[in-house]
């Protein structure tokens, strides 16, 4: 069964450092979103993907973060500068159509030291 | 802006027991959907509804549009359901695709 799977599983960076977070989507699927869970909170929405430009982003979603579908089936979230604040668990979700369910990945858990 | 609200936040059940969890929320919606997130933290989709009902083996969901209420029910529970069970929905439009989430339900299920 088609997964959507992310890397790395898990992140370690110093405060300020660059971090890449990578997704590959279902292979059919034309809409992606990148989710983030800190630590005993809920999941919360970052942006939505479609048709190669951002479809919706949220408050959390400002100009230290981007994304990025550098070829056919990568989808990355950047993080420009990281805080302690950015630790967190970030998920990757996929859908074919916005009718269909979001499938997610298993989740990069991303620490800021 | 939607507020999900799931009860209860913990619940403890003996194995075979019927299991019931709510989640209520405030704006109209087009889509519901109940998630399990297992302790290593990923992510399963069980369901998605827009209206009535929907069963995938002991599992059981439904939803009334009109109250803005779901229900996840779990027949004949068994420890290896223990998860967390969260709702999110999903608002309508044509970008109106992200999910907002619920604080999630902690299950669980002793033998």
């Amino acid at each position: 069964e088609p997964e959507v799977t992310q890397t790395p599983s898990h992140q370690v960076t110093q405060m300020g450092q660059e971090v890449i977070l990578r997704c590959v989507p279902i292979s059919n699927h034309l809409y992606f979103y990148w989710y983030r869970q800190i630590l005993g909170q809920k999941v919360e929405f970052l942006v939505s993907f479609y048709n190669n430009e951002i479809s919706e982003k949220s408050e959390i979603f400002d100009d230290q973060f981007s994304v990025e579908r550098p070829d056919g089936s990568n989808f990355t979230l950047k993080i420009r500068s990281t805080k302690l604040e950015d630790s967190a668990m970030y998920f990757c979700a996929s859908s074919g159509t916005l009718q269909e369910t979001q499938y997610f990945g298993p989740g990069t858990r991303l620490l800021v030291l | 802006k939607n507020e999900v609200e799931q009860s209860p936040q913990n619940l403890t059940a003996q194995e075979g027991e019927f299991i019931t969890i709510n989640c209520s929320y405030s704006v109209g919606i087009s889509a519901l959907h109940w998630l399990q997130q297992h302790p290593g933290g990923g992510i399963v989709s069980l369901f998605m509804l827009s209206s009535g009902k929907k069963k995938h083996g002991r599992l059981i969901a439904t939803i009334n549009i009109q109250e803005k209420h779901s229900s996840l029910h779990i027949t004949a529970s068994h420890p290896r359901d223990s998860a967390v069970y969260i709702c999110a929905v999903k608002s309508p439009g044509e970008y109106g695709n992200k999910l907002v989430f619920g604080a999630g339900t902690i299950l669980r299920v002793k033998s």
